[in-house]
């Protein structure tokens, strides 16, 4: 089965900053979708960057992007010129090509402050 | 309507009640998902609608959890006899169900407390 491994509880960066958050997966899969969601206080969950394993370009999404590493099965987010409203949870999340939609599995989630 | 629409937005009930969470999805999105999310942790999924079938219902973790799906509309989450691990926020997404990697739409989930 799939795990998505989340290893920073909480990050913090200083407004205007730059800041990375990792995930790291695990998976037998040769194709998937990876994706990153970040959850402010409001609960809803939304959607910031996603990737296909078959892409070796890493997405990016204005001040947001990626870093893919498809062999070391890593993928964090580097957040750019962080805003007070980039605040909130974020979650990585990993999709099968194989089996049911439904099933995007979740990391636990990285808490990110920003300083003012 | 604009999004994906929750209620009741928080639910508070005793030990052994049954409850009912729904939800509105997106016009005209034919996939509908339910994930729990207790504190701290990830989401859970729980289960998958295309339409109104569920062709996943793996993640549902007892007979005590049911849902249903209204044509292509509501959704609703039934947990009967409800238990104090069951305490966590419910959500609820909705994509257009053509691909796989297309983004889900999320409302603003039901916290559910068991007393």
């Amino acid at each position: 089965a799939q795990t998505v491994t989340q290893s920073q509880p909480e990050m913090s960066v200083q407004e205007a900053e730059t800041v990375t958050l990792s995930c790291t997966y695990d998976t037998s899969e040769s194709d998937y979708y990876l994706f990153w969601y970040k959850q402010p206080p409001s609960r809803q969950m939304i959607l910031v960057i996603r990737q296909e394993a078959y892409k070796q370009q890493n997405a990016t999404e204005n001040r947001f992007s990626v870093n893919f590493q498809k062999a070391a099965k890593s993928f964090s987010l580097k957040i750019s010129d962080s805003q007070l409203g980039d605040a909130a949870m974020y979650f990585c999340a990993y999709r099968s090509r194989e089996g049911s939609q439904g099933n995007l599995i979740f990391g636990k989630g990285t808490k990110l402050s920003v300083k003012p | 309507g604009a999004g994906v629409s929750q209620s009741p937005s928080n639910k508070v009930t005793e030990k052994g009640k049954d409850v009912e969470l729904r939800c509105d999805p997106i016009s005209g999105h034919t996939a509908l998902y339910w994930y729990r999310q207790r504190l701290g942790q990830g989401l859970e999924f729980l289960i998958y609608f295309q339409g109104n079938s569920a062709p996943d219902k793996s993640g549902l973790p007892s007979d005590r959890f049911s849902a249903e799906r209204t044509g292509e509309s509501v959704s609703t989450l039934t947990i009967q006899r409800t238990q104090q691990e069951d305490s966590a926020v419910y959500l609820c997404a909705s994509s257009f169900g053509r691909q796989l990697n297309e983004k889900l739409f999320f409302g603003s989930g039901t916290q559910l407390s068991v007393l």
